[in-house]
C-alpha cells in the first residue's frame, strides 16, 4: 500500500464548475498536508497546505482535512482554463518521522 | 540569488558511469530532499536529510548515495547508472511541518 494514494486521471471539467480532488493517507501519526500544482515540465509550486481538522480557504482554493478518516482534499471553485495541471498531494511523516511524500498526482483538464 | 539551485539542468550519461547531481539552498533550511519524477508515479522519494550528517532512505534509495556535509548542499550521486535511473530528478527544502521549495529539476538520460 502507498503511503499516500491519488486518483491519476484526468479528471475533465467545464470551465467555471468545482474541481474536487482528494488524497487519503496512511500514517495516522502525519502532522502537515499540502497540495502542490504542477504544469508540465516544471517543478511544483505550493497551493495550499493545512494542519487541523476542518476546511481552510484561500480564494478560489478549499482545502479539507479529516484525520479519523485520513482523508484530505482540495476544491477548486471557478475553475479556469489556466487550472489545467497535475495536483500533488504531500504528507509530513508525523513526529518519528520528518520525510515528506507525495502521491502520484491527479490531472486536472478544464474545458473552456 | 537567493534559493534553491539545481545543477546540472540536463545530463546525458552512460550505463556504469558515476553521476552527482548537485542542489544548492540559500535559506538555511534545516531539511532537504531528493525526488525522481517518472511517468504515473508522481514524486517518488530517493533520500532526506534533517541537517548536516543526517540523512534516511527514502521509498527508492537502492542505487543512490548522499552526503550532507554543510546545510546548504545535498549532493545526490548515482554510483554506477543504468538506464533504469533515467528520470526527472528533484531536489527540495523546508523546515519542519512547512513548505517545500523545489529547484528546477534535472532531467537524466542514462544510454
Amino acid at each position: 500500500q502507498k503511503e499516500v494514494e491519488q486518483n491519476s486521471g484526468p479528471l475533465s471539467v467545464p470551465e467555471g464548475a468545482i474541481a474536487s480532488l482528494n488524497c487519503t493517507y496512511s500514517d495516522r501519526g502525519s502532522q502537515s498536508f499540502f497540495w502542490y500544482r504542477q504544469y508540465s515540465g516544471k517543478s511544483p509550486e505550493l497551493i495550499m497546505f493545512i494542519y487541523s481538522n476542518g476546511d481552510k480557504e484561500d480564494g478560489r482554493f478549499t482545502a479539507q482535512l479529516n484525520k479519523a478518516s485520513q482523508y484530505v482534499s482540495l476544491l477548486i471553485r471557478d475553475s479556469q482554463p489556466s487550472d489545467s495541471a497535475t495536483y500533488l498531494c504531500a504528507v509530513n511523516g508525523g513526529d518519528s518521522s520528518y520525510k515528506l511524500i507525495f502521491g502520484s498526482g491527479t490531472r486536472l483538464l478544464v474545458r473552456p | 540569488d537567493a534559493g534553491i539551485t539545481q545543477s546540472p539542468r540536463y545530463k546525458i550519461t552512460e550505463t556504469g558511469r558515476q553521476v552527482t547531481l548537485m542542489c544548492h539552498q540559500t535559506w538555511s533550511h534545516s531539511y532537504m530532499f531528493w525526488y525522481r519524477q517518472d511517468l504515473g508515479h508522481g514524486l517518488r522519494l530517493i533520500y532526506y536529510s534533517a541537517a548536516a550528517d543526517i540523512t534516511d532512505k527514502g521509498e527508492v534509495p537502492d542505487g543512490y548515495v548522499v552526503s550532507r556535509s554543510k546545510t546548504e548542499n545535498f549532493p545526490l550521486t548515482l554510483e554506477s547508472a543504468t538506464r533504469s535511473q533515467t528520470s526527472v530528478y528533484f531536489c527540495a527544502s523546508s523546515e519542519r511541518n512547512t513548505e517545500a521549495f523545489f529547484g528546477q529539476g534535472t532531467r537524466l538520460t542514462v544510454v
